[in-house]
């Protein structure tokens, strides 16, 4: 089992510009999570959806859109870049507890 | 959103030494884990307590949770290099899906 995996690791993106992360689990968890996390904040929640086609916000939503098609993945997206969404993200999955979390994927924006 | 408060924020001791990390609020939570993070990697789970009072070890790791199920602290006995990483505690609302993040413990084991 791969567990959690993230796409891409690393990314430079410039003011403005749109992305897609990809999360995908094999553990057949129904829910799945976004976080980022920042230098002295702590993982933040984004979005995150507890089943196939379900999604809902966060504490920290604003900017980002969210996907979840196929119950094995949960896609974030970022429409309009913005130097603030410098960060690591986190995916993470689970049945209830513990959270399974990806090895992050870390976004520059410039 | 509830809000964990974790201190101290960093921690540098030397090997051998004794610490407790503390994760209070003002909140009563379901459950409470402590997750341990190392540089470039996710968070992975050390614990979950349940029941207010709840003492659970693991190797020199001893986790509490607090009566109210408000608050907990690990302890770390006679730490040592391989404990270097961010102690991360979060807590689960009775209802809802979300865990919510303390801002973690960054603790540093010196030889």
């Amino acid at each position: 089992n791969a567990g959690v995996t993230q796409t891409p690791k690393f990314r430079v993106l410039k003011t403005g510009q749109s992305m897609t992360l990809l999360c995908a689990q094999d553990m057949n968890h129904e829910y799945m999570y976004w976080y980022r996390q920042d230098p002295g904040m702590g993982l933040r929640l984004i979005h995150y959806s507890v089943g196939e086609g379900t999604t809902a916000k966060g504490e920290v939503p604003d900017g980002y859109n969210v996907s979840r098609l196929k119950k094995q993945n949960f896609l974030l997206g970022l429409e309009s870049a913005a130097p603030s969404q410098t960060s690591v993200y986190f995916c993470a999955s689970t049945f209830g507890t513990p959270l399974f979390f990806g090895p992050g994927t870390r976004l520059t924006v410039l | 959103t509830q809000l964990l408060e974790q201190s101290p924020q960093f921690l540098s001791i030397q090997e051998g030494e004794n610490l407790t990390v503390y994760c209070n609020s003002s909140s009563v939570f379901s459950s409470l884990q402590w997750y341990r993070q190392e540089p470039g990697e996710g968070p992975v789970l050390l614990v979950t307590v349940v029941t207010g009072g709840e003492v659970k070890k693991l190797k020199r790791l001893t986790f509490q949770f607090g009566d109210a199920r408000k608050d907990s602290s690990l302890h770390i006995t006679a730490a040592q290099p391989g404990d270097t990483g961010l102690y991360l505690c979060a807590g689960g609302e009775n209802s809802g899906y979300a865990l919510n993040f303390g801002k973690g413990t960054s603790l540093l084991v010196t030889p």
